[in-house]
């Protein structure tokens, strides 16, 4: 198993662009979570999906911000317009059953740079 | 959201010494507690999944204890040695979600 598998690793763009992370689960887990990590906050949750269907997305900062998860083995997290406060590095996570029994399996993140 | 805390936020300890750290959370709403080590330039990998009041889990010189009325787990590590340098994050989840301390980094000096 390839693990759970995020592109790019690396992203710099400039403010006002738009930006879109990609995530591929792990084959047969039923819940993504994607995660922000700050110095300041540490692991942020953005938001989940179970089974494809978005569960909370009270984590997203603003409207900015935009997830999508249209298939089973394919999820977005979209920045548009980018801004310097953005910069951090965004974890993809899955699993697959609930926090009762499954832990997360985290993706290597990507390190988005807004300047 | 919950406050979850731990502490201390950071710990240097010699190579061969125990140790333990620290996870506080809202005794309230609790279904699960994940502890996850989280090495420098990777990714955080899954320690222990606790659900129960009084669970104790134990892999390796790594063991866990849970308090779910008083809202606590403690993490511990016997002889501590340099590959056990890492940030220990502890997870309380409420439901499905995950809510993550900002951890405890711990380096063995050998």
């Amino acid at each position: 198993d390839a693990g759970v598998i995020q592109s790019p690793r690396h992203e710099v763009t400039e403010m006002g662009q738009e930006v879109t992370l990609r995530c591929k689960p792990i084959s047969g887990h039923d819940y993504l979570f994607w995660y922000r990590q700050t110095m300041m906050r540490g692991l942020e949750l953005l938001i989940y999906f179970n089974n494809n269907v978005p569960i909370d997305d009270s984590g997203m900062p603003e409207d900015r911000f935009s997830a999508k998860m249209p298939n089973a083995s394919f999820s977005t997290l979209k920045i548009q317009p980018s801004e310097p406060r953005d910069s951090a590095v965004y974890f993809c996570a899955s699993s697959w059953g609930t926090s009762y029994n499954s832990p997360l399996h985290f993706g290597n993140g990507t390190r988005l740079t807004v300047t | 959201i919950l406050n979850v805390e731990q502490s201390p936020q950071s710990l240097h300890v010699q190579e061969g010494d125990s140790t333990n750290f620290t996870c506080s959370f809202p005794s309230s709403n609790f279904y699960a507690l994940h502890w996850y080590r989280w090495e420098t330039a990777k990714s955080p990998e899954a320690l222990f999944v606790m659900t129960l009041n009084g669970d104790e889990k134990k892999k390796g010189r790594i063991s866990a204890t849970l308090n779910t009325k008083e809202g606590y787990s403690y993490l511990y590590i016997k002889g501590s040695q340099p590959e056990d340098s890492a940030t220990y994050l502890c997870a309380p989840s409420p439901g499905n979600q995950f809510y993550f301390g900002t951890g405890t980094s711990l380096t063995v000096i050998p």
